[in-house]
């Protein structure tokens, strides 16, 4: 069964670093999202991506994020200066249409 | 307010027990519920949406809108149940935004 499948496992940053998170999802999905989880706390919706745009996105998602597709097969988020309470799991998810996500095993961010 | 609710943060049964994890959303539309499980070190994994109304594992789960719920229930826990479970929402026609509640992690003992 195909996977979405992240990259790195588990990232270590020093604060104000960028990051880039990478992710690639099932072939045929059309639909593309992250997601975090902080430790202790509630999976959180960050971003959606559609049609090569970003469709929605929380307020989580600031000017310190952004999402790309490169080409057409990559998913990335960047970080643009890691703050302390951006460590957390990271997690990318796809679907075919906008009702059935499959997620990544999902990237461990640690900002010390 | 579009919000999700798992009120227990540990259930904890034996083998063979009923198992019933609780699952309230608020939302104005006409929402889509959904199970996610995630077994230790794996992804998450959709277990069960509620317009398909299957049973998956042995799990079923009823949307009922009067009391806005969408309780997940296996008649006899096995051990390999034990995991965490998220309940979780979204609507028709948006983005495929998830909301999830704050999980419940299923400890099945022997």
């Amino acid at each position: 069964e195909p996977e979405v499948t992240q990259t790195p496992s588990h990232q270590v940053t020093q604060m104000g670093q960028e990051v880039i998170l990478r992710c690639v999802p099932i072939s045929n999905h059309l639909y593309f999202y992250w997601y975090r989880q902080i430790l202790g706390q509630k999976v959180e919706f960050l971003v959606s991506f559609y049609n090569n745009e970003i469709s929605e996105k929380s307020e989580i998602f600031d000017d310190q994020f952004s999402v790309e597709r490169p080409d057409g097969s990559n998913f990335t988020l960047k970080i643009r200066s890691t703050k302390l309470e951006d460590s957390a799991m990271y997690f990318c998810a796809s679907s075919e249409s906008n009702l059935l996500a499959h997620f990544g095993n999902g990237t461990r961010l640690t900002v010390t | 307010a579009q919000r999700v609710t798992q009120p227990e943060k540990l259930l904890s049964v034996f083998k063979g027990a009923p198992v019933e994890l609780k699952c309230n959303y608020s939302y104005s539309g006409s929402p889509e519920l959904f199970w996610y499980v995630q077994y230790s070190r794996q992804r998450l994994q959709l277990l069960l949406r509620h317009i398909s109304r299957e049973s998956i594992k042995g799990f079923t789960a009823d949307l009922n809108k009067g009391e806005t719920s969408f309780h997940l229930k296996k008649p006899f826990a096995q051990e390999e149940d034990s995991a965490m479970y998220y309940c979780a929402l979204t609507s028709r026609g948006n983005t495929g935004k998830l909301i999830f509640g704050q999980g419940t992690t299923l400890q099945v003992k022997p």
